[in-house]
């Protein structure tokens, strides 16, 4: 069964600082990524997708992440947080039979 | 859009009680998904409808779980006896279609005692 690992448990920044969060998973076919942020008090959203093409997607309030095949992680990333990206993040993995997978979750929590 | 919809946001039972949660996709999608959010824990997925067919449910404790999704639209989870164990967020979430991004609902947040 496939499953995804997300490296860190909670993180802290000052804002302005940059961020990156981990992700692997593993399964060896073909798979949809997806990073999903919940904030305080509101339900899970999507934060960005990678379904094909360009391996660096972008998604809303200036997240990014990068799709490496090869080491099977999908990283998010933005260069400069903001005291309201204080949240928990979780990667998602779906397999080509629709079973969609999440990490742990990633709490961050940027001081201003 | 109307969000997914889920009913009641919160219950406390005891033990070895029943209870049942009630979810509304939004309109039109066709997949549907009840997963299980333990404190500190990722979504862990309890069942994926199609429709009104089951496409996975194999994370799903049968002796004491059960799930449907008679007309392809709304559905219920059911936890029949509950455990401490069973304390948890369950969230609903729909797609358009498989393969899309999925839309949560609000949850409801179980505690049994």
């Amino acid at each position: 069964a496939q499953s995804v690992s997300q490296h860190n448990h909670h993180v802290i920044l000052s804002e302005a600082a940059s961020l990156e969060l981990g992700c692997n998973y593993s399964y060896g076919g073909t798979v949809n990524l997806f990073w999903y942020v919940q904030y305080p008090g509101q339900h899970l959203q999507l934060l960005l997708k990678y379904f094909s093409g360009d391996p660096l997607v972008k998604g809303i309030k200036g997240f990014e992440a990068e799709f490496i095949k090869s080491k099977f992680s999908f990283n998010l990333r933005k260069p400069s947080v903001q005291w309201s990206d204080t949240a928990e993040y979780f990667c998602a993995v779906e397999s080509n039979n629709n079973d969609m997978r999440f990490g742990a979750g990633t709490r961050l929590t940027v001081k201003p | 859009e109307a969000g997914v919809a889920q009913s009641p946001r919160y219950k406390i039972i005891e033990k070895r009680q029943s209870v049942a949660f009630w979810c509304n996709p939004i309109s039109g999608h066709a997949t549907l998904y009840w997963y299980q959010q333990i404190l500190g824990q990722g979504p862990k997925l309890l069942i994926q409808f199609q429709n009104n067919g089951v496409v996975d449910d194999s994370q799903l404790p049968k002796d004491r779980f059960s799930a449907e999704r008679l007309k392809g639209v709304d559905s219920t989870l059911k936890i029949q006896p509950a455990k401490l164990e069973d304390s948890a967020v369950y969230l609903c979430a729909s797609s358009f279609f498989p393969f899309s991004p999925l839309h949560f609902g609000n949850g409801t947040r179980l505690t049994v005692t």
